[in-house]
């Protein structure tokens, strides 16, 4: 199946800094690609849809200027954790879809953030 | 009002029997699609099967079968022959309409403790 990669896999930060994550499909032009956020032993909530070259679209109740997600390309989206606090360290994992089968959406490994 | 109903918050199987786990599903939408995925303590999702609305015979991977019964809204995952490796989080998951950038929305899992 296609591969996503995202970077970091894990970041430990201080309260009140910005954190990068990058999402990228590897053998595949990624034309859509999802946010989601996971809390310990919770399921994934879904922040934020991205399609290549225009805004996100955001879940109710997901802060899009806490939450900048940028879709530049056809293999790289990034999410931006702003001004990070305690309460955002979770697990975020992006999706992408646009390659190989016809409904298989592929998910990266993952970044485990934690703001201290 | 819940889209995805996965009932079993953990479940502890013996090793080399069978395995269901259930989901159920609320749509008004006549096309749609339900996946399921496996997550492992590492944290990566891995796609298991996909059956679609319209697809008339339960979708089959390998020791992975989904049996989906369209009148109950029911899409439960059958693993046979369960093996130790099969020790993971199981996620159902829908996504809504035809469009393949409509979002997948996922239930709050199912804990499969495979017992040697």
């Amino acid at each position: 199946g296609a591969v996503v990669s995202q970077h970091p896999s894990r970041v430990i930060c201080k309260s009140g800094t910005s954190v990068k994550i990058e999402c990228r499909s590897l053998d595949f032009q990624a034309t859509t690609m999802f946010w989601y956020r996971q809390f310990p032993k919770q399921s994934l909530m879904l922040m934020a849809t991205s399609n290549e070259g225009s805004k996100a679209t955001y879940e109710q109740g997901v802060e899009k200027d806490k939450f900048l997600i940028n879709h530049a390309s056809l293999t790289l989206s990034t999410l931006t954790v702003t001004s990070a606090h305690p309460e955002d360290s979770s697990f975020y994992i992006c999706s992408a879809r646009g390659g190989g089968g016809n409904n298989e959406q592929f998910f990266g490994p993952g970044t485990r953030l934690t703001v201290l | 009002a819940q889209k995805i109903t996965q009932t079993q918050p953990g479940m502890f199987v013996q090793e080399k029997e069978a395995v269901t786990l259930d989901c159920t599903y609320d749509t008004s939408d006549q096309s749609y699609g339900l996946f399921w995925y496996k997550q492992p303590s590492s944290g990566e999702m891995i796609f298991l099967i996909y059956q679609g609305s319209y697809d008339e015979q339960n979708a089959t991977e390998g020791r992975y079968s989904l049996n989906f019964q369209k009148a109950r809204k029911s899409a439960n995952l059958v693993i046979s022959a369960s093996q130790l490796g099969d020790s993971a989080m199981y996620f159902c998951a829908m996504r809504e309409g035809p469009s393949r950038d409509d979002k997948i929305i996922f239930g709050k899992g199912t804990r499969l403790h495979i017992l040697p």
